[in-house]
């Protein structure tokens, strides 16, 4: 069974609309970030919130961590084509300071 | 420019023939690892290394070698690859960094290694 799973599996949206992504995890973090990967290319690091925060921003994008909950959620506001791609939630395990755990991502299409 | 580099990109190869999938980084990071991209699976990882010489599995190590004699460098070994190790392989590096919320540090990863085992 898998850390972290992101829900949706796929998103689809307009352009313009905000897009909501969520990540639920099984074992307590240290803290939990989030990757885009465009179409077959690696991925490029967005965000990262810590087990004692909230909520985080940066630019279009909002994170907030709900420890009680075991989840995260990624909202991507007024989105654009080039948001399209899948992004991934890793949580960095308290049990082991060397693994950090990659979820199956959720694929966001932004329709221009 | 700060970059992992991966080599070859594409790679179609039958079962049994041995091959190495090259990784190498220039930020100096201590930590590289290689992982795995399968549909619906997410990243796995394969191995990691926390410095040169100090190399140790991760979660799907099987059919798998690699060695850090270099600091920049972590190659990927399939001594005799099989059809269920066709996947998508990134490579991955940062500078480990914790503090009392644990480790933060950011990984920078390869364009990715198309593999395919006939």
């Amino acid at each position: 069974s898998q850390q972290g799973e992101e829900d949706p599996q796929a998103l689809s949206i307009q352009e313009g609309e905000n897009a909501t992504m969520n990540c639920s995890y099984k074992t307590s973090i240290n803290n939990l970030q989030w990757y885009r990967q465009n179409s077959g290319r690696g991925l490029v690091h967005l965000i990262l919130i810590r087990s004692n925060e909230r909520e985080k921003h940066s630019g279009r994008l909002r994170v907030t961590l709900d420890t009680s909950k075991k989840s995260s959620s990624l909202l991507i506001t007024a989105s654009r084509a080039a948001d399209t791609a899948s992004y991934f939630c890793a949580t960095d395990v308290k049990t082991s300071y060397d693994k950090v755990i990659f979820g199956p991502g959720t694929s966001l299409s932004v329709i221009p | 420019e700060a970059q992992v580099t991966q080599n070859p990109r594409y790679l179609i190869t039958v079962t049994g023939k041995k091959l190495t999938v090259t990784c190498s980084q220039n930020m100096n990071h201590e930590y590289m690892s290689w992982y795995r991209q399968d549909p619906g699976l997410g990243l796995r990882q394969i191995y990691y290394s926390m410095n040169v010489e100090v190399t140790d599995k991760g979660d799907v190590p099987e059919g798998y070698k690699v060695s850090r004699k270099e600091k920049r460098n972590f190659p990927l070994i399939l001594e005799s690859p099989s059809p269920n190790q066709t996947s998508l392989y990134f490579c991955a590096s940062s500078s480990p960094a914790w503090t009392s919320g644990g480790r933060t540090d950011t990984q920078y990863f390869g364009p990715g290694t198309r593999l395919t085992v006939l």
